[in-house]
C-alpha cells in the first residue's frame, strides 16, 4: 500500500523558517517525481513545487521561488520542503503527492497533509 | 500562474447526472490531454478521480467520467449518490511559465 506522511507542520512567526518532510513507503519512491502541494483554510489546491526522481528538473511556484527549497533523499525515501522568509499566507495545509500520469501531472497518492501557520 | 475556471457550486438530487466544467487556456487544458479531476471530501486528502482527461483509476467508480473540448474539461457524474457530495478540483499540465501543474478554483457539489 502507498502511503506518504508528512510532518514537520507547526506554528511560526512571519520572516521565520520551517522544514517540512515526507516519508514515502509501499512503492519504489527512486522512479517518482514528487510534490508539494498546498491548501489555505478554506480555500482551494494550489501546487507549490515538483522535484523529478533524480533531482534533475525543480519547479516552483511563483509565490514561493526564492523562499522555498525543495529536496529528496532517495536513500531514505524522503522528500522535503525548506521554507524560509515565511509570510502570513503561506499558510495552509501542506501535501505531499506522487507524480504519475503523463508528464507527471497527475497526483495519484497524497499524504494526510501537514498545517503550517504563520503568525505572531 | 492562473488558476482554471470552475463553476464555484453545482447541485443535483440523488440518481441524477451533473456537469462541472473546468475552462483554461491553449497553454493548459487545450494544449495538453494532461487534465485530471480531483475529490475531496472536508478535512479529508484529495482522492484523484479522472486523469490524462478521461481515465479512470482502479478503484473509482465509472458514474464519473471526463472530457475536453477545445479549453474546457468536463467532470460528469452520473446516478448522483449522497457520498459524492464533496469538492472537487480540476488540474491541467501547462507550460505557460515553468512546467507544472495548475489547479482549478474548485467546485462545491451538493447533492439535494
Amino acid at each position: 500500500e502507498v502511503q506518504l506522511v508528512e510532518s514537520g507542520g507547526g506554528l511560526v512567526q512571519p520572516g521565520g523558517s520551517l522544514r517540512l518532510s515526507c516519508e514515502a513507503s509501499g512503492f519504489n519512491f527512486i522512479n517518482y517525481g514528487m510534490n508539494w502541494v498546498r491548501q489555505a483554510p478554506g480555500k482551494g489546491l494550489e501546487w507549490v513545487a515538483h522535484i523529478s526522481s533524480s533531482s534533475s528538473s525543480i519547479y516552483y511556484a511563483d509565490s514561493v521561488k526564492g523562499r522555498f527549497t525543495i529536496s529528496r533523499d532517495n536513500a531514505k525515501n524522503s522528500l522535503y520542503l525548506q521554507m524560509n522568509s515565511l509570510k502570513a499566507e503561506d499558510t495552509a495545509v501542506y501535501y505531499c503527492a506522487r507524480g504519475t500520469c503523463g508528464g507527471g501531472s497527475c497526483y495519484s497518492s497524497w499524504g494526510q497533509g501537514t498545517l503550517v501557520t504563520v503568525s505572531s | 500562474q492562473s488558476a482554471l475556471t470552475q463553476p464555484a457550486s453545482v447541485s443535483g438530487s440523488p440518481g441524477q447526472s451533473i456537469t462541472i466544467s473546468c475552462t483554461g487556456t491553449s497553454s493548459d487544458v487545450g494544449g495538453y490531454n494532461y487534465v485530471s479531476w480531483y475529490q475531496q471530501h472536508p478535512g479529508k486528502a484529495p482522492k484523484l478521480m479522472i486523469y490524462d482527461v478521461s481515465n479512470r483509476p482502479s478503484g473509482v467508480s465509472n458514474r464519473f467520467s471526463g472530457s475536453k473540448s477545445d479549453n474546457t474539461a468536463s467532470l460528469t457524474i452520473s446516478g448522483l449518490q449522497a457520498e459524492d457530495e464533496a469538492d472537487y478540483y480540476c488540474s491541467s499540465y501547462t507550460t505557460s511559465s515553468t512546467p507544472h501543474v495548475v489547479f482549478g478554483g474548485g467546485t462545491k457539489l451538493t447533492v439535494l
